[in-house]
């Protein structure tokens, strides 16, 4: 157990809807990033939060947002959803900035979109 | 840009017995940070090893090493004593100083230990 938790497991949504996904970092960790693997983009990074303020941008569809809240806990929210958009999604977290951080992930949201 | 090449998308090994998993790096950076995950089927990505790019000695982890070699940019997994919970997907992945928040991630080596 990394200590990552996302919530929900597992997400099934119709296109054009819109869907939030949540985590919570490690305990002091004050850095939350969002990667995506799906079968045919591999495993790709979309944005990383610190303390609360977005720090780097990966991927990210415009269609796609996030934010980190005074709790530190992330939301990742999908809209427009097309069917591509179905993949992994994993949040993971980390003490700070540096390169040298582990990045510890969570279990991960398998998002299917119909 | 950085880059990560994976050329072996599958490997088999026996029980026991050592197994190289080959990782190759792009990137014009001087400073980085070279990381190995391991996600088995159940999904979850589980950190293994990292390496820096000024370390001098190769990393250790328990049965994980990590045999860097920085003028051919390789950065190779080393299991040895394979176990049959080995058998999973791992991943190579770098991050650069000039933007220490985005992970590279290769293709993935997909390893199965036979008994």
């Amino acid at each position: 157990d990394s200590g990552v938790t996302q919530t929900p497991k597992h997400l099934i949504t119709a296109t054009g809807q819109r869907v939030t996904l949540r985590c919570s970092p490690r305990s002091g960790d004050l850095s939350v990033y969002w990667y995506q693997q799906s079968l045919d983009q591999g495993l790709q990074f979309l944005i990383q939060y610190y303390n609360g303020e977005e720090r780097a941008k990966g991927n990210i569809l415009e269609r796609f947002s996030a934010q980190q809240f005074p709790d530190l806990h992330s939301e990742l929210n999908l809209s427009s959803l097309e069917l591509g958009d179905s993949a992994l999604y994993f949040c993971a977290s980390s003490a700070g900035l540096a390169r040298t951080d582990t990045q510890y992930f969570g279990p991960g949201t398998r998002l299917t979109v119909l | 840009a950085q880059k990560i090449t994976q050329t072996q998308p599958g490997m088999f090994v026996q029980e026991k017995e050592a197994v190289t998993l080959d990782c190759t790096y792009d990137t014009s950076d001087q400073s980085y940070g070279l990381f190995w995950y391991k996600q088995p089927s159940s999904g979850e990505m589980i950190f293994l090893i990292y390496q820096g790019s000024y370390d001098e000695q190769n990393a250790t982890e328990g049965r994980y090493s990590l045999n860097f070699q920085k003028a051919r940019k390789s950065a190779n997994l080393v299991i040895s004593a394979s176990q049959l919970g080995d058998s999973a997907m791992y991943f190579c992945a770098m991050r650069v100083n000039t933007n220490a928040g985005k992970s590279t991630f290769g293709d993935g080596t997909t390893l199965t230990v036979k008994p």
